[in-house]
């Protein structure tokens, strides 16, 4: 079975300081794993993903992830962040167990102070 | 414009009803999929369907059945013996078998039970 945790259910930084979210995933298969964003009141939008290429993945707004199998980790990180980066993020993965359905952690809220 | 389309945006409805929630897509999509999402829970998997005329239970179906006779439509009815029925429900629709990319997701519809 597929399972993620996300390590923090809010983080709190301030604006032009570095963003580390944190991801912890379990899989039996070779997972495919995503990092999506909810901005309040909005839909979904795909921030990136691990298309087991690349370890280092860049996604949209200067967002990255690093894919470390030996750590089971996809931190999600950015070097400066933007007041209008406060949302909630979520952690997916999904492997062909399920159907390749999504699995989405808890989510972890981005607070961006001035 | 191809995606999905989910109505209605709200819904309300009697405890011990039935309720039915759309899920249209036009983007010639195999595989659709039902999410619902509470706060501090993330999304978690109600029913998905790889391909017409069949579908499978995810985490949480207890309360819920959904059907599949059409490629582009993939319903879901709350029923009675669903307990806690308020939430946030997401659908998505993604390429199809052996492919975890190319999700879409609807705009949701929120179920409230008064």
């Amino acid at each position: 079975a597929q399972s993620v945790t996300q390590l923090d259910s809010h983080v709190s930084v301030s604006e032009g300081t570095p963003v580390l979210l944190r991801c912890n995933y379990s899989s039996s298969y070779s997972p495919s794993l995503f990092w999506y964003v909810q901005h309040p009141n909005k839909g979904l939008q795909l921030l990136l993903k691990y298309t087991s290429a690349a370890t280092l993945v860049k996604g949209i707004n200067g967002f990255e992830a690093e894919f470390k199998k030996s750590e089971t980790s996809f931190h999600l990180t950015k070097p400066s962040a933007h007041m209008s980066d406060a949302a909630e993020y979520f952690c997916v993965v999904s492997d062909s167990n399920s159907g390749y359905a999504l699995n989405f952690g808890k989510g972890t809220s981005l607070l961006v102070t001035p | 414009d191809g995606g999905i389309t989910q109505s209605p945006k709200y819904l309300f409805r009697k405890e011990g009803q039935n309720v039915t929630l759309s899920c249209e897509q036009n983007l010639n999509h195999d595989a659709m999929y039902w999410y619902r999402q509470d706060p501090g829970q993330g999304l978690r998997l109600i029913y998905y369907s790889q391909i017409v005329n069949d579908f499978q239970k995810g985490d949480i179906a207890e309360g819920y059945s959904v059907s599949r006779e059409k490629k582009e439509s993939f319903p879901l009815t709350v029923t009675s013996a669903q307990k806690n029925p308020t939430a946030f429900y997401l659908c998505a629709s993604s390429i199809g078998r052996g492919s975890a990319y190319g999700y879409t997701f609807g705009s949701g519809t929120r179920l409230t039970v008064v």
